[in-house]
């Protein structure tokens, strides 16, 4: 597509429940980030792939938190077990490569009741 | 570790008034230097960068240029407008290994008021 794409742009969701989070990254390029921005606060850095190797994980608050990516083009960020802390805007970013120009989506915003 | 430093907000100007927002980072090596911005409901985009000491990016009127011996990259206009209301994240880039990682700000919120 034209520009990086996620779904769904909104979730509501009950406490411990599991929730995917999609991101459909622009066709070519080799770097996928997940950021989570909170109310009043910056971006949070999650998870980072680039290419064929292995994903950088520092980012993830717990392991009730993990990442995909398949095929080296759409990622799905899994949050199990929500708890209300976790609400927040999910950004997915895509990089051609090495230049460190990021390119977002408009963000999936989550609400954990 | 890196890290970049950017002025709290909010900051709240009148139209046409001049803006400063003040980035200064820690880093090892040549970073390239990244100012994002995200106006209300939308993702963020880039704005501008440099990629070496003393290069300016320049957009839409802004205008940031990269002080290796302040270790700064302040973000300014001469003449701000309504529409130029959002928030402004400075941020870093970084290689580890054959990585590039992205050091973020915690982003300067912008009231532009006519």
């Amino acid at each position: 597509g034209a520009g990086v794409s996620q779904s769904p742009s909104n979730k509501v969701t009950e406490k411990g429940k599991d929730v995917e989070l999609r991101c459909d990254p622009i066709s070519g390029h080799t770097a996928l980030y997940w950021y989570r921005q909170s109310l009043g606060q910056g971006l949070e850095f999650l998870i980072y792939f680039q290419g064929n190797s292995a994903p950088d994980k520092s980012g993830l608050p717990s392991d009730r938190f993990s990442a995909e990516r398949t095929g080296g083009s759409v990622s799905t960020l899994t949050i199990q077990r929500t708890q209300q802390e976790d609400s927040a805007v999910y950004l997915c970013a895509s990089s051609a490569g090495n230049t460190g120009e990021l390119f977002f989506g408009e963000g999936s915003r989550l609400t954990v009741l | 570790g890196n890290s970049v430093t950017q002025m709290e907000g909010p900051v709240t100007l009148s139209e046409e008034a001049f803006l400063t927002i003040n980035c200064t980072y820690t880093a090892t090596g040549y970073p390239s230097l990244f100012w994002y911005v995200q106006y209300p409901g939308e993702g963020l985009q880039l704005l501008l960068k440099a990629t070496k000491a003393d290069d300016k990016g320049s957009n839409k009127g802004f205008e940031a240029t990269y002080r290796k011996e302040t270790t700064s990259f302040h973000l300014e206009k001469g003449s701000v407008q309504v529409s130029d209301s959002a928030v402004y994240f400075c941020a870093l880039s970084e290689k580890a290994g054959n990585n590039r990682k992205l050091i973020w700000g915690l982003g300067t919120s912008l009231a532009v008021n006519p």
